[in-house]
């Protein structure tokens, strides 16, 4: 089974602060993937990797960056966490180039900001 | 542009009801994948099926079966007498663009399943 694990499921941060978010998955996946869940507004793509070192932005990356140095790694950072980045962030891995593999799943990391 | 619409926002049934979930899309692509996510209260969104669009037959799998209508355009969710443990959020997704990874999901259907 495809496992993808978040760091944390719950983070609490203040204003100003960097806050990273680490996802790891362990089925040598190319693409991972970043998205924000809030309610109202459904699943919002932040950014997208197809290969190390390589990452592409998605809907809403103004506020993040992201890091992947390694193939089962990515990471989130928010530069300077503000309390609209208040949210439920979702990292999802899945297999190679075209578009017939399904995205596998983290648990999900509850941020607050305050 | 490719779209996904689930017009039901709220579903709430009495266990052992059969409830249907509705998937509209729209896309240009003349061959593309449909998948449903399921995301119970814990959070993470777990893969339940990927239809290519060759395939017109539905498909069943236990309590779950699937209606995809190309003619309509939509890939229809059913739970034969459901389960509390049905209870979760629901969506529908399709790629952005033919042969992408990114998805477009549409909004989730929130399934309640009382007791």
């Amino acid at each position: 089974d495809v496992k993808v694990t978040q760091s944390s499921r719950y983070l609490v941060k203040r204003t100003g602060e960097k806050v990273f978010l680490e996802c790891v998955q362990d089925m040598d996946h190319e693409n991972m993937f970043w998205y924000r869940q809030d309610p109202g507004l459904g699943l919002r793509l932040i950014y997208f990797s197809y290969d190390v070192k390589m990452k592409e932005k998605g809907d809403i990356p103004e506020g993040y960056s992201v890091s992947r140095e390694k193939k089962e790694r990515f990471s989130l950072i928010l530069e300077s966490a503000s309390t609209n980045q208040t949210s439920m962030y979702l990292c999802a891995s899945s297999l190679g180039r075209s578009g017939y593999q399904p995205q596998h799943f983290g648990d999900g990391t509850r941020l607050s900001i305050l | 542009a490719q779209k996904v619409t689930q017009a039901q926002t709220e579903i709430s049934v009495v266990e052992k009801e059969d409830v249907t979930l509705d998937c509209v899309y729209e896309t240009r692509d003349t061959t593309y994948y449909l998948f449903w996510y399921k995301q119970p209260p814990s959070g993470e969104l777990v893969f339940l099926i990927r239809r290519n669009s060759f395939d017109e037959q539905n498909e069943i799998s236990g309590r779950y079966s699937w209606n995809f209508q190309k003619s309509t355009s939509s890939f229809n969710f059913t739970i034969t007498a459901s389960q509390v443990v049905d209870s979760a959020v629901y969506f529908c997704a399709l790629p952005r663009i033919q042969g992408a990874q990114k998805l477009v999901f549409g909004q989730g259907t929130r399934l309640t399943i009382n007791p």
